[in-house]
């Protein structure tokens, strides 16, 4: 079975610095990997997958995240953060043809810090 | 526009009673999830459906019941069975083909059960 970690609840990072949210995963088998990202009380925007291919996506908003299987990593980062960046950050992994549901992390919420 | 929409945003029930959260998407995708989203634990999954009249459950279906009459509608029926029924539940789609495995979130139903 899949699983994902998530390896930090909370994140604070102060405004225009870098940020790294980790996300490591378990599975037998090839993957897909997401990253979503959450504002409050609203449902979940897809930032980024990987699904193939280069093991560097980018995505919107500048995020970007790097594929590494032999650590069976899929970290997410950003070189500069913005205020509107605030907000609950899930990764999450999908096995085959990824039609039978995904299997989430527990999630980050990354607070930016004027 | 496109997506998914999901009423009502927030539902109160009495404890006992059944309770039936809308979702309808006009992606025209044949794939439809609810996952449930508790502070803290991530999004997990509750049933699934690739395709009409047809569905599966997912982690955590005890306690709910879902139908698929239509492409567009997956109605979720949180039973009185369920015995922590408040959460914030959301539904999402997919297009059932290789190469396209990501899910589109609605907006979600926030469920306070008393």
């Amino acid at each position: 079975a899949q699983s994902v970690t998530q390896l930090d609840s909370q994140v604070p990072v102060f405004e225009e610095a870098p940020v790294e949210l980790r996300c490591n995963y378990s599975s037998s088998v090839s993957v897909y990997l997401f990253w979503y990202v959450q504002y409050p009380n609203q449902g979940l925007q897809l930032l980024l997958k990987y699904l193939s291919g280069s093991t560097l996506v980018k995505g919107i908003n500048g995020f970007e995240a790097e594929f590494n299987k032999s650590q069976t990593s899929f970290h997410l980062r950003k070189p500069s953060v913005h205020i509107s960046d605030t907000a609950e950050y899930f990764c999450a992994v999908s096995e085959g043809g990824g039609a039978d549901g995904l299997t989430f992390g527990k999630g980050t919420h990354l607070i930016i810090q004027p | 526009d496109g997506g998914i929409t999901q009423s009502p945003k927030y539902l109160f029930r009495k404890e006992g009673q059944n309770v039936t959260l809308s979702c309808e998407q006009n992606l025209n995708h044949d794939a439809m999830y609810w996952y449930r989203q508790d502070p803290g634990q991530g999004l997990r999954l509750i049933y699934y459906s690739q395709i009409v009249n047809d569905f599966q459950k997912g982690d955590i279906a005890e306690g709910y019941s879902v139908s698929r009459e239509k492409k567009e509608s997956f109605p979720l029926t949180v039973t009185s069975a369920q015995k922590n029924p408040t959460a914030f539940y959301l539904c999402a789609s997919s297009i059932v083909s290789t190469g396209m495995p990501e899910q589109y979130f609605g907006p979600g139903t926030r469920l306070t059960v008393t």
